[in-house]
């Protein structure tokens, strides 16, 4: 079985500018999550969907932004790029949707310059 | 905000020796998870344990719970090189849908 996959693997982007990061979850899973990481704040949790509803979401800005296809793909997208959005970006996924009671399969992560 | 910390932020161990690390959390859990995560690579899941269970063991990882004192352990035994990784606890509370994991420990299994 396919693990999670996300793309692309890097992207470099300059201040001002937006992008959209993609993740396909491990087939059958409807559950997708979105965390940062970086250096200094660690892991922190962006939002979750299940079956293309947003359950929670971080505490992010607004330019933070997701949304989860019926196939279960999911993006994210980050508007009007700051410096400090340079990160790696994880999706997860699992196969329940009842809480997060179970184990995340995580993709290999985008990593987001921004100049 | 962070709800776990992990405890020691770096471990250096030789290869064979048991490494040990901790995580305490803040508010009551569902459950506790540990993970490995290799040179910024992606997570790879270690091992799940639920607020009534007390230990739990899965192959050469030991883990407790100990959720009066908040706390939990992650026991690697007989370590080896390639058990040197960043390792993060995990937690989720009731229904809120999301992971909260603690800063991580960063084990180097020395040769």
């Amino acid at each position: 079985k396919a693990g999670v996959t996300q793309t692309p693997r890097y992207l470099i982007k300059t201040r001002g500018q937006q992008v959209t990061l993609s993740c396909s979850p491990i087939s059958g899973h409807r559950s997708v999550s979105w965390y940062q990481q970086t250096p200094g704040q660690g892991l922190q949790f962006l939002f979750e969907y299940f079956s293309e509803t947003q359950r929670n979401k971080g505490n992010f800005p607004g330019r933070f932004s997701g949304r989860q296809f019926s196939n279960s793909r999911s993006e994210m997208n980050v508007s009007t790029l700051e410096l400090g959005d340079s990160a790696l970006y994880l999706c997860a996924s699992s196969l329940w949707g009842g809480g997060l009671s179970y184990e995340q399969y995580f993709g290999p992560g985008t990593r987001l310059t921004v100049t | 905000s962070q709800q776990g910390e992990e405890d020691p932020q770096a471990l250096s161990i030789q290869e064979g020796e048991n490494a040990t690390m901790n995580c305490s959390y803040k508010t009551s859990i569902n459950n506790l998870q540990w993970y490995r995560q290799n040179s910024g690579r992606g997570l790879v899941h270690l091992i799940l344990i639920r607020s009534n269970e007390r230990e739990k063991h899965s192959g050469r990882l030991r883990v407790t719970l100990d959720t009066s004192k908040k706390s939990s352990s992650l026991l690697i035994t007989a370590s080896r090189a390639a058990d040197t990784a960043s390792y993060f606890c995990a937690t989720d509370a009731s229904n809120d849908y999301k992971l909260s994991f603690g800063a991580g420990t960063t084990v180097t299994v020395r040769a």
